[in-house]
């Protein structure tokens, strides 16, 4: 069965500050995909990115950079310079699909503030 | 383009009684999801449909929960009758193509029911 622990249930840092949150998932599928949600207070989850199971490049998005790696099956999201507007919920999410349609399991999500 | 369209966006119902949620889609997605989301977890998917048929629901109610995608556009989520634990933020979300094994597609999301049951 498929899993993602998201450890850090939540975070403050002081703003410019970098944060990292982490990501650990469980999967027997060899083919995968990866997600990261960001959930403001209004509620709406907003897509940052998607990563396959065979591409283990790292990707910089801005101030958004992801760190996955398959060897500790972990899929890191770091923020560099934070700012008050990334006070959110942040979810990592797995997909799998190998019955024939994909099958999402989120994580519980981080809550990260970020502090003037 | 116009996102995921939900509504209400909010209500407020006594256990016991029935509600239901409406989704439209984004223009041309063909698959459809609803997901619970309790406060202070990740959302769990409750039903799955690609065009108007259900491919996955293992997570539904079925005693209380019912959900119909009509033509394979909007989808309505029905509660009946509620419990307390019901009380959470019901998420549609929709992606654009139908997959086969091995394939993915990105989900984008509507901006959510919040229901509290008394």
């Amino acid at each position: 069965a498929q899993k993602v622990t998201q450890a850090q249930t939540e975070i403050s840092v002081v703003e410019k500050e970098d944060v990292t949150l982490d990501c650990v998932y469980e999967t027997r599928d060899t083919t995968y995909y990866l997600f990261w949600y960001k959930q403001p207070p209004s509620g709406e989850l907003v897509f940052l990115i998607r990563r396959n199971s065979f591409d283990e490049q790292n990707e910089i998005s801005g101030r958004y950079s992801w760190n996955f790696q398959k060897s500790t099956s972990s899929f890191n999201f770091t923020i560099t310079a934070s700012q008050v507007v990334d006070s959110a919920v942040y979810f990592c999410a797995l997909s799998e699909a190998t019955r024939g349609y994909q099958k999402v399991t989120f994580g519980t999500g981080t809550k990260l503030q970020v502090i003037p | 383009e116009a996102g995921v369209a939900q509504s209400p966006r909010y209500k407020i119902i006594e256990k016991r009684q029935s509600v239901a949620f409406w989704c439209n889609p984004i223009s041309g997605h063909a698959t459809l999801y609803w997901y619970q989301q309790i406060l202070g977890q990740g959302p769990k998917l409750l039903i799955q449909f690609q065009n108007n048929g259900v491919v996955d629901d293992s997570q539904l109610p079925k005693d209380r929960f019912s959900a119909e995608r009509l033509k394979g556009v909007d989808s309505t989520l029905k509660i009946q009758p509620a419990k307390l634990e019901d009380s959470a933020v019901y998420l549609c979300a929709s992606s654009l193509r139908v997959w086969g094994a091995g394939g993915t597609d990105t989900q984008y999301f509507g901006p959510g029911t919040r229901l509290t049951v008394l």
